[in-house]
């Protein structure tokens, strides 16, 4: 039972466009989220978070977005640089646990 | 500036061998994790450990085992290698922030990779 979904494989993006990822869950008692960031042979680092009192969390060229009706959160990347070419992972907690629940991933490829 | 330090990097295995995996962090973090990443599976979590000499089960526990001796290592150990367990293993750390009562993100190794033939 995947209780958080990456639905995309892979995205591929243009220089200086947006780059948008999905990431869909179907626990009702997440309330926090994180993006990591995973380049080869290094582990993932932590991108952002969004609680799920916001619907919107910011951080330079990064923004996260939650709607929570529809169980879904989305990072918005603008404008996409080649260096963010990456396997993005979205992760989810549910309050009180230490324990997260990691998507599959989505390999970000942004063409110069 | 290490972070999370785990050893070895690189590891081939016959099946029934045991082996010992590694994990350090220098950040002081109450909490440690082992996770396996396998392809198209993302991140699953193995056991994790909220304390020094406390440990407890993940999402795939089973053929490992683990140790939190002292704080700022996490030990995990498989008894009789599997060819199952050929995988990527990651160690995380994280703190607890008491006035959000909330955890900090989890900081990761940079990975060992397995493999048992």
């Amino acid at each position: 039972d995947q209780q958080v979904k990456q639905n995309s494989p892979s995205l591929s993006v243009q220089e200086g466009r947006i780059s948008i990822l999905n990431c869909d869950y179907t626990n009702s008692m997440f309330d926090y989220f994180l993006w990591y960031k995973k380049y080869p042979a290094e582990g993932p680092t932590f991108l952002i978070s969004i609680s799920s009192i916001k619907d919107k969390n910011e951080d330079g060229r990064f923004t996260v977005f939650l709607n929570k009706s529809a169980k879904h959160l989305s990072l918005h990347i603008v404008p996409s640089q080649p260096g963010d070419s990456a396997v993005y992972f979205c992760a989810a907690r549910a309050d009180g646990n230490e324990k997260l629940t990691f998507g599959t991933g989505t390999r970000l490829t942004i063409i110069p | 500036n290490a972070g999370v330090t785990q050893t070895p990097k690189f590891r081939v295995l016959k099946t029934g061998q045991s082996m010992t995996l590694l994990c350090a962090q220098d950040m002081n973090h109450e909490y440690m994790y082992w996770y396996r990443q396998d392809p198209g599976m993302g991140l699953r979590l193995i056991h994790y450990s909220v304390g020094e000499g406390t440990t407890a089960k993940g999402e795939v526990p089973d053929g490992y085992n683990v140790s939190r001796l002292k704080k700022q290592n996490f030990l995990l150990g498989l008894e009789s290698a599997a060819p199952s367990q050929t995988s990527v293993y990651f160690c995380a750390s994280s703190s607890r922030d008491r006035r959000a009562r909330a955890n900090q993100p989890q900081h990761f190794g940079d990975g060992t990779r397995l493999s048992i033939l």
